[in-house]
């Protein structure tokens, strides 16, 4: 069951940009996570918000999840080409089970 | 940090035939994996949440037959593709919650039906 919506779908930009992807559900979760992954590899975790309104840091990364525990962004700052990828949000809404977001593929063009 | 090995990481097979996926959680216990299967550049979609000792749950759409599970130990998970066919081809990736860490993926197998 795919309850995350991820946009955009795809995005290719310029080193140096900074890019937007945003993961939105009807359903509230306990916890949302962000995943990057590489082709022929699994998803590494980045991050996991779990408060309403909360905002991490990871380096360039900004991570926030919405009040009302039902959307996320990521925001991207400087784009470089190591940040292509497939980014996916992967929310919980109870337990240990997560569902994944539909995915948003970066390509950033040196 | 928590390990999962996946094994094989990449498999041909003829139509018809059988196919094992190994998932292992090599530095933690897991009583709970979860099988994905992932197109190119698509998202994950989750087949089954294999649990330890007792039968996987499955998604809906998801073939109990055709996708075997077994969770024999606290530390191996396996998913067998039975009589597979081409559009069974695909990339299948396992992944087991850990405490500290969250979820942890195993790096996917790639399975080609010829």
């Amino acid at each position: 069951t795919q309850l995350l919506e991820q946009s955009p779908q795809f995005l290719s930009i310029q080193e140096g940009e900074n890019l937007t992807v945003y993961c939105n559900s009807s359903s509230v979760f306990s916890s949302l996570q962000w995943y990057r992954q590489e082709p022929g590899e699994g998803p590494v975790l980045l991050v996991t918000v779990v408060t309403g309104g909360e905002v991490k840091k990871l380096k360039r990364l900004t991570f926030q999840f919405g009040d009302a525990r039902k959307d996320s962004s990521l925001h991207i700052t400087a784009a470089q080409p190591g940040d292509t990828g497939l980014y996916l949000c992967a929310g919980a809404e109870t337990g240990n089970q997560f569902y994944f977001g539909t995915g948003t593929s970066l390509t950033v063009i040196p | 940090g928590a390990v999962v090995s996946q094994h094989p990481s990449r498999v041909i097979c003829k139509s018809g035939t059988s196919v094992k996926i190994e998932c292992r959680s090599l530095d933690f216990q897991a009583t709970t994996m979860f099988w994905y299967r992932q197109f190119p550049k698509k998202s994950l979609m989750l087949m089954a949440t294999s649990n330890e000792g007792s039968k996987a749950t499955y998604e809906q759409g998801v073939e109990k037959d055709k996708f075997l599970i077994n969770h024999a130990s606290l530390t191996l998970s396996t998913l067998t593709v039975t009589s597979a066919h081409p559009e069974d081809s695909s990339f299948y990736i396992c992944s087991a919650p850990d405490r500290v860490y969250g979820y942890t993926f195993g790096s996917g197998t790639r399975l080609t039906v010829v």
